[in-house]
């Protein structure tokens, strides 16, 4: 069984400040794949990365970082001098190769104010 | 148009209306899904079709019915709902259902209110 727990319920910052939120994942599959989405208040999820059980380098885009450790089980996602865009709903998702399935974590509610 | 499109945006119905929901995707894609995102909850994968075929069906009740007549095209047919049914449904397209390039892409998703 596949499962993901993102612990922080909701996060305020504010901004220019750093923020991390974390994603903790299950799975007996030994390849997977680990996914953060964006939800805004429109609703709709926007993909931000995809990264195989394979590939643990860290991932750096514009201001967010993903840092992938097997040996926790995590995918944390970190964006660095946060802004008022960036307040949404983000959501850490596990795929294993043995079904269709993205498993979603609840999500964290991160709001940004200025 | 681009991306995974969906109509309505919204759909206010009553427990005996008979309704569909409609999403199309404009990326070439070959699988396609129906999620289920109510308050509180986690999303909840409810079918997947893989090159038109229906390949998992999450023990939705058959008050959904799910329909992709071509790749680029599915649909929810909505009937005798219940008030729990109200939500936000999502489609979603990935190129592959499995294994690389499955990272899926969303649609704006229907609101749903069953009155």
């Amino acid at each position: 069984a596949q499962k993901v727990t993102q612990a922080q319920t909701e996060i305020s910052v504010v901004e220019k400040e750093d923020v991390t939120l974390d994603c903790v994942y299950e799975t007996r599959d030994t390849t997977y794949y680990l996914f953060w989405y964006k939800q805004p208040p429109s609703g709709e999820l926007v993909f931000l990365i995809r990264r195989n059980s394979f590939d643990e380098q860290n991932e750096i885009s514009g201001r967010y970082s993903w840092n992938f450790q097997k040996s926790t089980s995590s995918f944390n996602f970190t964006i660095t001098a946060s802004q008022v865009v960036d307040s949404a709903v983000y959501f850490c998702a596990l795929s294993a190769n043995s079904g269709y399935a993205l498993n979603f974590g609840k999500g964290t509610s991160l709001l940004v104010t200025p | 148009e681009t991306g995974v499109t969906q109509t309505p945006r919204h759909l206010v119905m009553g427990m005996t209306n008979k309704k569909s929901l409609k999403c199309e995707q404009h990326l070439g894609h070959n699988a396609m899904y129906w999620y289920k995102q109510s308050a509180k909850k986690p999303l909840e994968l409810m079918f997947v079709y893989n090159f038109k075929e229906q390949t998992e069906n999450n023990s939705v009740p058959s008050r959904f019915s799910p329909e992709c007549p071509n790749s680029s095209h599915l649909f929810l047919h909505l009937h005798t709902l219940q008030p729990e049914d109200s939500a936000l449904y999502l489609c979603a397209s990935s190129r592959s259902a499995v294994g690389d390039y499955n990272e899926q892409f969303f649609g704006p998703g229907t609101r749903l209110t069953v009155l």
